[in-house]
């Protein structure tokens, strides 16, 4: 298997701008979660979808962001406008029900908002 | 609520052994365990369940203490290969999948 597939890897944009993040879970995998990383604050859990259906949002900042998945292979996370204090690394994971709980995580999109 | 592990970094050199703490203000159900390399994603150890048994692989094992909230993570004859950060992640919803993680221990293994 390929594993998680993000992209883009690395995005650079000016603040105000939308940015879309993509990502492309292990198939087969029924769990997908969105992941922040900052030297500050960690390794934050943003939202994280159950077959397709987000369970669980309390970890998205605020309602500038927003995470869709519209199908069992393809998700999205929206920044809408972009701030300097959204720049991250964003990972995305994904896990299966009968699985070990084991996470596995994609290479990550390193976002830098100007 | 974010783990607290400690330490926040250490430097061993090969063949020496190491302990990671991870505390949880939290009941906790699972406690999982990371490593992530410099530039690289967080790669899955092993996991830890409420009424499980302690854990491990190699010359990496972990222990859970229900009743403290605690969790360690023991690295014996470290290898340069260890080195990286180790991240705790907690579960305290019984679900094994959202899990919280902490700030991370750096960990550097040197000849």
């Amino acid at each position: 298997d390929a594993g998680v597939i993000q992209s883009p890897r690395h995005e650079v944009t000016e603040m105000g701008q939308e940015v879309t993040l993509r990502c492309k879970p292990i198939s087969g995998h029924d769990y997908l979660f969105w992941y922040r990383q900052t030297m500050m604050r960690g390794l934050e859990l943003l939202i994280y979808f159950n077959n397709n259906v987000p369970i669980d949002d309390s970890g998205m900042p605020e309602d500038r962001f927003s995470a869709k998945m519209p199908n069992a292979s393809f998700s999205t996370l929206k920044i809408q406008p972009s701030e300097p204090r959204d720049s991250a690394v964003y990972f995305c994971a994904s896990s299966w029900t009968g699985g070990s709980y084991e996470q596995y995580f994609g290479p990550g999109t390193r976002l830098t908002v100007t | 609520q974010q783990p607290v592990q400690s330490p926040q970094a250490v430097i061993l050199r090969e063949g020496e052994d190491a302990v990671i703490n991870c505390s949880s203000s939290k009941a906790l159900y699972s406690v999982h365990w990371y490593r992530q390399k410099h530039g690289e994603a967080p790669v899955f150890l092993m996991i830890l369940l409420k009424g499980g048994e302690q854990k491990g692989h190699e010359k990496i094992s972990a222990s859970f203490n229900e009743k403290k909230q605690q969790s360690s993570l023991y690295l014996t004859a470290s290898q340069l290969s260890y080195s990286g950060t180790y991240f705790c992640g907690t579960d305290s919803s019984g679900g094994y999948q959202k899990v919280t993680f902490g700030t991370g221990t750096k960990l550097q293994v040197i000849p």
